[in-house]
């Protein structure tokens, strides 16, 4: 069974600092790789997902890689804003019908 | 376009009772999962509805339950509430059978408390 960890758990920076959060997971024949944000109480929102065939995916000042020899993946954001203050998920799309989630880093970004 | 809409969004039960959340997928999206997540935890799949039928289940006992109708709308349903099964209830639709990765749009969730 894969299991998805996610460090820190936990993250205060000020604003305008650029930040990574990091996720590794027990099972590294993976096929995809999705990064999720999630607002207290919320839904997931998907920011990014990297393919098996790719090793990194930008969006806007988000950037995801993917090394499937460590088994680990990096969600870097640049220029953190207020804004970006949520709790980060990773999660392993392995199969069709199913989503290893890690516990997820829940962000601060202090103005 | 319209996204994954889940209601009711708050509820309040006690233990024993039973409870069904309801769950209308996004335009043009066929499957439908389920996910429970307790507070300060990761979403868990609990199962996934493909042409009306159960289409995978994750480690939940059988008093959880679901159903999808023709629109591809769904319904989870839990028999006995337990303590522990007080969690934000998330809903996720997609599209199987399509080429490329199996991407989830998830609803804003129901969140039920058990007393």
């Amino acid at each position: 069974k894969q299991e998805v960890t996610q460090i820190p758990a936990a993250l205060s920076v000020p604003e305008g600092e650029n930040l990574v959060l990091n996720c590794s997971f027990t099972d590294s024949a993976i096929y995809n790789l999705q990064w999720f944000r999630q607002d207290p109480g919320k839904g997931l929102t998907s920011l990014l997902l990297i393919q098996s065939s790719q090793r990194e995916q930008t969006s806007g000042r988000l950037n995801a890689s993917l090394d499937k020899s460590s088994g680990r993946s990096t969600l870097y954001i640049a220029a953190s804003q207020p804004g970006d203050s949520a709790t980060y998920l990773c999660a392993d799309p392995t199969g069709a019908n199913n989503l290893f989630f890690g516990t997820g880093t829940r962000l601060t970004v202090i103005p | 376009e319209t996204g994954v809409t889940q209601s009711p969004t708050h509820l309040i039960k006690t233990r024993g009772q039973q409870v069904t959340l309801r769950c209308s997928s996004q335009s043009g999206h066929n499957t439908v999962s389920w996910y429970q997540q307790a507070l300060g935890q990761g979403p868990q799949f609990i199962f996934q509805y493909y042409r009306e039928e159960e289409n995978g289940r994750g480690n939940f006992p059988p008093r959880f339950s679901g159903l999808q109708f023709p629109n591809y709308s769904s319904e989870l349903n839990v028999n006995a509430l337990e303590l522990d099964d007080s969690a934000l209830y998330l809903c996720a639709s997609s599209s199987l059978g399509t080429s490329g990765a199996n991407v989830l749009t998830f609803g804003a969730g129901s969140r039920l408390t058990v007393l």
